[in-house]
């Protein structure tokens, strides 16, 4: 199956200061990802959904100055925290689809657990 | 205000028997359901699906049912083994293939 990576797999970092994670799509062309997030013991929440080329789409609630995302390429996508504080620890996890394929295809990263002190 | 519930956190069964995994769902607008094992620090991993349509999907050791008029659908695995446990996430997939989750049940097949 197709594979989707994430970098890094683990970050701390201090408030105030900003993180970038990658995700990148490794034998396939993801003309779109999507980025989620995930609280212990919770569901993943779809923080936005980028296309390859164009702006983000964000998620009711998610601030898209404080999480930007940006998807240059048909292979990588990454989303930076800006500003980052102690309530933005979580786990981050990304999934990417390309163009054709059957609905069910879209492929997950093994996610980025962030931790802000 | 969740729209895909997954009301049992956690199930144990023993090797050999069925597994029954619920979820429901108040969205009528979803248009496929999907089902996703996940293990600790790692992405989902597609599993089986069923299309709004259909009331049944298998593959394999797997079967999801959709009771529409219910919003309720489930996940058997039969026959469960060790390797099965893991966490099960429901999820409603939507236009744009956006998905919506429910918060995963834990299951334990113990040997």
């Amino acid at each position: 199956g197709a594979v989707v990576s994430q970098h890094p797999s683990w970050v701390i970092c201090k408030s105030g200061t900003s993180v970038k994670i990658e995700c990148r799509s490794l034998d396939f062309q993801a003309t779109t990802m999507f980025w989620y997030r995930q609280f212990p013991k919770q569901s993943l929440m779809l923080m936005a959904t980028s296309n390859e080329g164009s702006k983000a789409t964000y998620e009711q609630g998610v601030e898209k100055d404080k999480f930007l995302i940006n998807h240059a390429s048909l292979t990588l996508s990454t989303l930076t925290v800006t500003s980052a504080h102690p309530e933005d620890s979580s786990f981050y996890i990304c999934s990417a689809r390309g163009n054709a394929g059957f609905y069910y295809e879209q492929y997950f990263g093994p996610g980025t657990r962030l931790t802000v002190t | 205000d969740q729209q895909v519930k997954q009301n049992s956190p956690s199930l144990s069964v023993q090797e050999g028997r069925i597994s029954i995994l619920n979820c429901d769902y108040t969205n009528s607008m979803f248009d496929y359901f999907l089902w996703y094992k996940k293990y600790p620090a790692e992405g989902p991993t597609f599993l089986i699906s069923i299309s709004s349509i259909k009331d049944k999907n298998e593959d394999g050791r797997f079967t999801v049912f959709l009771n529409k008029s219910a919003k309720h659908l489930s996940l058997h695995i039969v026959p469960s083994q060790p390797g099965d446990s893991a966490v099960y996430f429901c999820a409603g997939q939507s236009s744009n293939y956006k998905l919506t989750f429910g918060k995963g049940t834990l299951l334990t097949v113990n040997p």
